[in-house]
């Protein structure tokens, strides 16, 4: 089992490009996240899919949209990327109470 | 505004001797509470949880307490090893979505 699988892992924007940062798990869960890691800040939850075909919104949801493509892949959308939205990205899934997260997408906007 | 706080940013601990991690929450919503371990460069693993039902979970080398009427919980490691040295975060469960706190750096000196 991979578990939760990122993919970029680095990526570099410039300011007003767009870009998907794609998460797939294969532990059959029903839940999904998307989080930024800022310094200091610890992880705050930008989206987030309860279950196959429901996607709600986090705490900072604002410059994002996600999909919830099937049970196993939910992805991240940055239409026009600003420089505050450096940060590192990690995606997370969840059958119950604990997540298991991915390992991370570091963006850079320049 | 943060609901979930971690308050000391880091905490440095000799081999071998006690780590002891605190963590606030202001939300009575929380139903279940989860420890994080982070290593740099990768995603957040599950370490340790403690339902609001239960006042102490352990699992080998950790223990958790919760404090409810003081909104207030803990991990402790005992011993302290060089490979605990990581970020540790502090999350709350309220339905599908936890909240992290800011996270506690160890550095576990041999």
């Amino acid at each position: 089992n991979a578990g939760v699988t990122q993919t970029p892992k680095f990526q570099v924007l410039k300011t007003g490009q767009s870009m998907t940062l794609q998460c797939a798990q294969d532990m059959n869960h029903n839940s999904m996240y998307w989080y930024r890691q800022d310094p200091g800040m610890g992880l705050r939850l930008i989206y987030y899919s309860a279950s196959e075909g429901t996607t709600d919104k986090g705490e900072v949801p604002n410059g994002y949209n996600v999909s919830r493509l099937n049970k196993r892949e939910f992805s991240l959308r940055l239409e026009s990327a600003a420089p505050s939205q450096t940060s590192v990205y990690f995606c997370a899934s969840a059958s119950f109470y604990e997540q298991y997260f991915g390992p991370g997408t570091r963006l850079t906007v320049t | 505004d943060q609901q979930v706080k971690q308050n000391s940013p880091s905490l440095s601990v000799q081999e071998g001797r006690i780590s002891i991690l605190n963590c606030d929450y202001t939300n009575s919503m929380f139903d279940y509470f989860l420890w994080y371990k982070k290593y740099p460069a990768e995603g957040p693993t599950f370490l340790i949880s403690i339902s609001s039902i239960k006042d102490k979970n352990e699992d080998g080398r950790f223990t958790v307490f919760l404090n409810k009427s003081a909104k207030h919980l803990s991990l402790h490691i005992v011993p302290s090893q060089p490979g605990d040295s990581a970020v540790y975060f502090c999350a709350a469960r309220d339905d599908y979505k936890l909240s992290f706190g800011a996270g506690t750096t160890v550095t576990v000196r041999a």
